[in-house]
C-alpha cells in the first residue's frame, strides 16, 4: 500500500457541486499538506496542518476548506465547486525534523463542468 | 508575484550527456532549496537538497550548485538516462522547516 493514499483518483463533477478529496497516510508524520497543480503554474499550497489541532491558510485556500481528522487523516473540501477548480491536487506529508522532504501522493485528477 | 522561476518549460537531451536544469529565485530569505522529480500519474519524489551553508551538493548522478549572490540554483545529472525523463520541479524556503515554494517545473526528455 501507498505510503500517503488520495481518494478519489479521478472525479468529475458540475458547478456548484460539494466535494471531498480524502487523504490518509502510513509515514506517522505529523504535517501534512495540500498542492494544486495546473499546467504551467507548478505547485501550489493551498492549505497545511503541522498536527491535529494546527490549520494554516496557503497561498491559494480561497473556495476551499480543510478537516485535519486525525493525525494520518487530511480532507479537502471545495464547497461550491466552480470550472476554475479544475486541476490535479496533491496531497503530501513531512515532519519537522524532515527538512522539507515531503512525500506525496499520486494525486486527485478534479474536473468541474 | 513568483519567487521561484524556472524559465525553460522543457529541455531536450541525448542519453549520457549532461542535463543542466536552472533556477532562480527573488526571496532573499530563501535559505534552503530542494528539487523534486515528478513522473506522469504519480505525485513528486524528492531528489536532492541543499542548504544556503553550502554551495554545492552531491548524490551519485546529481549535483545541485547554488550561487547565492546570483539567487540561482542548477541541477546536474551526468550521465543522462532515459529513465530521467520527468518533470522536476525546484523548491525554496526561509529555513528547512517552512512552507515550500515550487517553480513552475521544466519537462526533462532524455533521447535514447
Amino acid at each position: 500500500d501507498a505510503d500517503v493514499t488520495q481518494t478519489p483518483r479521478n472525479r468529475i463533477t458540475k458547478t456548484g457541486k460539494r466535494i471531498m478529496l480524502e487523504c490518509s497516510q502510513t509515514k506517522g508524520h505529523d504535517r501534512m499538506y495540500w498542492y494544486r497543480q495546473d499546467p504551467g503554474l507548478g505547485l501550489r499550497l493551498i492549505y497545511y496542518s503541522f498536527d491535529v489541532k494546527d490549520i494554516n491558510k496557503g497561498e491559494i485556500s480561497d473556495g476551499y476548506s480543510v478537516s485535519r481528522q486525525a493525525q494520518a487523516k487530511f480532507s479537502l473540501s471545495l464547497e461550491s465547486a466552480i470550472p476554475n477548480q479544475t486541476a490535479l491536487y496533491f496531497c503530501a506529508t513531512g515532519t519537522e525534523s524532515g527538512a522539507n522532504v515531503l512525500t506525496f501522493g499520486a494525486g486527485s485528477r478534479l474536473t468541474v463542468l | 508575484d513568483q519567487q521561484v522561476k524556472q524559465n525553460s518549460p522543457s529541455l531536450s537531451v541525448q542519453e549520457g550527456r549532461i542535463s543542466i536544469l536552472n533556477c532562480d529565485y527573488t526571496n532573499s530569505m530563501f535559505d534552503y532549496f530542494l528539487w523534486y522529480k515528478k513522473y506522469p500519474a504519480e505525485g513528486p519524489t524528492f531528489l536532492i537538497s541543499i542548504s544556503s551553508i553550502k554551495d554545492k551538493n552531491e548524490d551519485g548522478r546529481f549535483t545541485v550548485f547554488l550561487n547565492k549572490s546570483a539567487k540561482h540554483l542548477s541541477l546536474h545529472i551526468v550521465p543522462s538516462q532515459p529513465g530521467d525523463s520527468a518533470v522536476y520541479f525546484c523548491a525554496a524556503s526561509p529555513g528547512s522547516n517552512y512552507k515550500l515554494t515550487f517553480g513552475k517545473g521544466t519537462l526533462l526528455t532524455v533521447n535514447p
